[in-house]
């Protein structure tokens, strides 16, 4: 598949599980997002990575651990959730950080129960 | 941080006719603006974009105007058609960051 590519498309998960989002690039990118939008509320950026370095952590609560082992993948490790994190969490990618068109992929939708 | 609000939170035309959406923004330092189109059940799509060092910015029947001094940019879409139906969402940058609006619907009606 070309693209951004996101696993698994729906998850339901309790408050006590540990689970993990799973995002590729097939674009040839160095820069991957992960974002959370709810609704009514803006897309909200929660990590920025650049060539598999962190570059941005906007405050996002330690329940959520991004891992990026190379340009291609990014992953967002969730751990002891809450119900108010249910939201659609979209991944994206971007040539380069900075002034360059970020491509989505499709989302997880993620329910915590 | 930036701040970037948008209007309207809801939008209906009629087909044919012009749909423009407004943002307004309050980082001086930020410097790209993009607007993305997202269809029900669809990700995010990049429409136009628009860098601080030019003012306006047009691609078949969507545009996109920039004024830095008022810290406002909006999108215009002209000859609106059943298919421009759905959520824009305005962001502006600084660079790594990137802050969104809460997006406007667009219905277009046929």
């Amino acid at each position: 598949e070309t693209g951004v590519t996101q696993t698994p498309r729906h998850l339901v998960m309790g408050m006590t599980n540990k689970k993990s989002l799973k995002c590729e690039q097939h674009l040839g990118h160095n820069a991957m997002y992960w974002y959370k939008q709810s609704a009514k509320k803006p897309l909200e950026l929660m990590f920025v990575y650049s060539l598999e370095e962190r570059v941005e952590n906007n405050s996002v609560p330690s329940r959520f651990s991004p891992e990026c082992p190379n340009s291609s993948h990014l992953f967002l490790h969730l751990h002891t959730l809450q119900p108010e994190d249910s939201a659609l969490y979209l991944c994206a990618s971007s040539q380069q950080t900075g002034l360059h068109e970020q491509f989505f992929g499709p989302g997880t939708r993620l329910t915590v129960l | 941080g930036e701040n970037v609000e948008q209007h309207p939170s809801t939008l209906s035309v009629q087909e044919g006719d012009s749909a423009v959406i407004k943002c307004t923004y309050s980082d001086s330092a930020s410097n790209y603006f993009p607007w993305y189109k997202q269809e029900l059940g669809k990700r995010p799509q990049l429409i136009i974009d628009i860098r601080s060092n030019v003012g306006e910015k047009k691609d078949q029947r969507i545009a996109v105007t920039l004024n830095k001094t008022a810290k406002h940019f909006s999108l215009h879409i002209t000859e609106t058609q059943p298919e421009d139906s759905a959520v824009y969402f305005c962001a502006a940058s600084t660079g790594n960051q990137f802050y969104f609006g809460t997006g406007t619907s667009l219905t277009v009606i046929p």
